[in-house]
């Protein structure tokens, strides 16, 4: 069975940082999808950036990029100059092949003014 | 983007009675929709996945019959918590798959906080 690991239960960060948040995975597939994605204080799931594993560029969106390490089953985020409203719990998730994702137990991200 | 609403986002009944929940894809189809519910500051779990036209398949310790699900065309899905009870008290989040955005990609609705009196 696929499991997703964030070891970082909290984080903070000061506005305008950089910050990296941890996941691992654990699957015996080899074509599967990983997301992550932030579910703010109005606990709307919103879909930061997603990274097909058969892709070995890692996936960019705006400030958020990912360093995708297949064979160390490692998906890390990275959030570039870090603002104020990036301040919500983040979650990891694996897509395979039974369609259904498997979440994380999330990252909750702290950004000082 | 996709867009997925759910209603309503909050409702507050007496115990024993049943609530609707309403989960739409607003512009896409959407053959799969998924169920979860979340505790305070806990991660989403996944109750079952809801296919259009078809029965849903619910995850293992969910009680089908207490949780209905229908999913009658391919925007819309519902979740009725049957007889409900305190303990059935929590925030339910409804997704859409939407193929066109790759596989697995869910939208998910805002949310509905069920409160069981």
């Amino acid at each position: 069975a696929q499991t997703v690991t964030q070891s970082q239960p909290e984080m903070s960060v000061q506005e305008a940082e950089t910050v990296t948040l941890s996941c691992t995975y654990d699957t015996s597939e080899n074509n599967y999808y990983l997301f992550w994605y932030k579910q703010p204080p109005s606990r709307q799931m919103i879909l930061v950036i997603r990274q097909e594993a058969y892709k070995q560029q890692n996936a960019t969106e705006n400030r958020f990029s990912v360093n995708f390490q297949k064979a160390a089953k490692s998906f890390s985020l990275k959030i570039s100059d870090s603002q104020l409203g990036d301040t919500a719990m983040y979650f990891c998730a694996f897509g395979g092949a039974t369609n259904k994702l498997i979440f994380g137990t999330g990252t909750l991200l702290a950004v000082q003014p | 983007g996709a867009v997925v609403s759910q209603h309503p986002s909050r409702v507050i009944c007496k115990s024993g009675t049943s609530v609707k929940i309403e989960c739409r894809s607003l512009d896409f189809q959407a053959t799969t929709m998924f169920w979860y519910r979340q505790f305070p500051k806990k991660s989403l779990m996944l109750m079952a996945t809801s296919n259009e036209g078809s029965k849903a398949t619910y995850e293992q310790g969910v009680e089908k019959d207490k949780f209905l699900i229908n999913h009658a065309s391919l925007t819309l899905s519902t979740l009725t918590v049957t007889s409900a009870h305190p303990e059935d008290s929590s925030f339910y989040i409804c997704s859409a798959s939407r193929p066109s955005s790759g596989r697995d990609t869910q939208y998910f609705g805002p949310g509905t906080r069920l409160t069981v009196l």
